[in-house]
Order: C-alpha cells, then structure tokens, then sequence
C-alpha cells in the first residue's frame, strides 16, 4: 500500500459525458500528479500540483482539467468523453525535499471505460 | 526533451535463469533514474532509483541496477528469476537539472514472463 488513494477504482460512462476522478495523496507530500496510461499510448504524463498550485502540464487534452484542494487531495475531470479516453488514470505523490530525489508513490489507479 | 527506451516488449526467462530488462535514456545531463513494476490490476511500485550515490543500485525484491554513464544504459537484472516476478517494469527517468520534483518519463514497459 502506497499510501496515495483513489477514487473511484472502475467507471463506464458515455461517450460525450463529464467524469470526475479523485486521489488523495500521502500524508505529508505536497506534489501531486496524474499519469494516464493505455495500451496505444503507454504512460503519459498529463499534469502536476504542487502545494494548490499547477506545477507542470504534459499532454493532457483541453478537455481535461485539474485542481488541488486545500486539504492537498486532487481532482481530474474529463469532459466531452471519447472512447479513445478509455485508459487507466493514476495519481501519484512526493513531498518536495532536499535535493529532489523525487520518488513517487502511486495510487491503484481509476480504470476508465468509455462505451 | 527527455526520453526513455526499453528494448523488448515482452521478455520471456526460464524459473532460476538471470533476468535482465534493458533500459538506455537520452539526456546531456545524467537524470535520475527509476524502475518501477506494475503487477497485473495494480498500480505501480518503485523498485529502485539511482540518484549518484553509487552506481549499482540494490532494489526490492533481488532485483539491482547498474547505471552506466558511457553507455546511457540502466538495466535491470536479477540473477534467478521467480514465477512472481512475472509483471510490466517500467524504467523512467526525471530532470536532475530541474529544481524541485518534476513529472517522470516513462519507457513502454517490459512484460517479463517467467516459464516454469
């Protein structure tokens, strides 16, 4: 158990719906990020929180959007669904320390399904 | 911009024989390096992570790497493989140069079935 939580852990919707993905990340890790991963694409990148704040964005849609909270949990919403959005989401977490070794710590992941 | 490379899809040992997963990165500045593996229906777990302090790095598991600057290379090995060792390894590397924590750079993963 990584520590870093999400929710829900399946969804199947609709093509053209709006879902939103949440994680909660450690206890004490200020950075967050969200990775998508499918089976054409692989592991992506798509964006970054740190400490409330956008940190670093990859390819993530403009359809797609996020935020962090206050209390450092994040969500991912994802709008006007495709079927090529079906994919695995995972969140992961690090706290920001001295000489940034960077180590995440990954969620299990919110499986998506768009029929 | 940074890449990762993994050669071989799927790689395929015997029970007992060596393991070793490929992992070659492109970068003018040495990033830190990290192999994580994802067991089927899970979410993925760090295995090891070279950051400068030495250059063979132990990890969970049996499983070490060694970074080899010459080489951009920072292969996996372990030397007997287990049937549970059977799952996707990811490598992946993050900018040193960066300050601060920032995304990962993943490779498209190594299946690694273990035959009996």
């Amino acid at each position: 158990d990584s520590g870093v939580t999400q929710t829900p852990k399946h969804l199947i919707t609709a093509t053209g719906q709006r879902v939103t993905l949440r994680c909660s990340p450690r206890s004490g890790d200020l950075s967050v990020y969200w990775y998508q991963q499918s089976l054409d694409q692989g592991l992506q990148f798509l964006i970054q929180y740190y400490n409330g704040e956008e940190r670093a964005k990859g390819n993530i849609l403009e359809r797609f959007s996020a935020q962090q909270f206050p209390d450092l949990h994040s969500e991912l919403n994802l709008s006007s669904l495709e079927l090529g959005d079906s994919a695995l989401y995972f969140c992961a977490s690090s706290v920001l320390g001295q000489g940034a070794l960077n180590e995440q710590f990954f969620g299990p992941g919110t499986r998506l399904t768009v029929l | 911009a940074q890449s990762v490379t993994q050669l071989g899809s799927h790689v395929s040992v015997s029970e007992g024989a060596l393991v070793l997963l490929r992992c070659n990165y492109s970068s003018s500045v040495p990033p830190y390096l990290f192999w994580y593996v994802q067991y089927p229906n899970q979410g993925l777990q760090l295995l090891l992570k070279y950051t400068s302090a030495a250059t063979l790095v132990k990890g969970i598991n049996g499983f070490e790497a060694e970074f080899k600057k010459s080489e951009t290379s920072f292969h996996l090995t372990k030397p007997s493989a287990h049937m549970s060792d059977a799952a996707e390894y990811f490598c992946a590397v993050s900018d040193r140069a960066a300050s601060g924590n920032t995304p990962l750079v993943f490779g498209k993963g190594t299946r690694l079935s273990v035959i009996a």
